[in-house]
């Protein structure tokens, strides 16, 4: 089965520092999609890629899907202590939607 | 607009005891999606509906749990008879598009945490 994978696990970061998590899929995909979930609350979704190679920014976040559609980042420039949390990609194969393993952000003031 | 909403948002029961989820998702939404959480890890598929279909219940353990979507708005998921393995949050998301588009964000609800002791 469809199998997504997210590196680091785990992200400590001073505030300021920029920070990314990589995202891969064991398939390709027809698009990916991006979630924040914060420490006790639902995902909520950020954005979704869905060309070969696409690049999109909100603010300080850069998010990039790959030219074989198997692999996707989230970069976020100077990081706050407001982007704290986990950070899930979430790839649509055939019929269904499946999630990273998420990589927690902790950003030291 | 309303949002997904779902109950309880606690549950504890004791193991062999059965628990049901209530899911009513955003009006209007084709697709729905029950996700188990377990702590630490990311959300996994349990069910996924379009209207009142079944469209992958692929990793959906069937020995204990069952769930249905009636007349294709709300939905509820039964865990009969519990395991302790079976804590986790229980998330409920609903997306405008058919299982088949290629779009469609997908709007969570608040979860039901759910202790198994």
């Amino acid at each position: 089965g469809q199998q997504v994978m997210q590196i680091p696990q785990y992200q400590h970061v001073q505030e300021g520092e920029d920070f990314t998590t990589y995202c891969n899929s064991s398939t390709t995909l027809s698009n990916i999609q991006w979630y924040k979930q914060r420490p006790g609350g639902h995902p909520v979704f950020l954005i979704q890629l869905v060309k070969s190679g696409e690049v999109k920014k909100q603010k300080r976040l850069t998010f990039q899907f790959g030219e074989a559609k198997k692999n996707s980042s989230l970069h976020i420039t100077a990081t706050q202590t407001t982007d704290v949390g986990t950070y899930f990609c979430a790839g649509r194969g055939y019929q269904k939607v499946t999630f990273g393993t998420g990589t927690k952000l902790q950003v030291i003031p | 607009e309303a949002g997904v909403a779902q109950s309880p948002r606690y549950k504890i029961i004791e193991k062999r005891q059965s628990v049901a989820f209530w899911c009513n998702p955003i009006s209007g939404h084709a697709t729905l999606y029950w996700y188990q959480q377990i702590l630490g890890q990311g959300p996994k598929l349990l069910i996924q509906f379009q209207n009142n279909g079944v469209v992958d219940d692929s990793q959906l353990p069937k020995d204990r749990f069952s769930a249905e979507r009636l007349k294709g708005v709300d939905s509820t998921l039964k865990i009969q008879p519990a395991k302790l393995e079976d804590s986790a949050v229980y998330l409920c998301a609903s997306s405008p598009g058919g299982w088949d588009a290629n779009t469609g964000e997908l709007f969570f609800g608040e979860g039901s945490r759910l202790t198994v002791l």
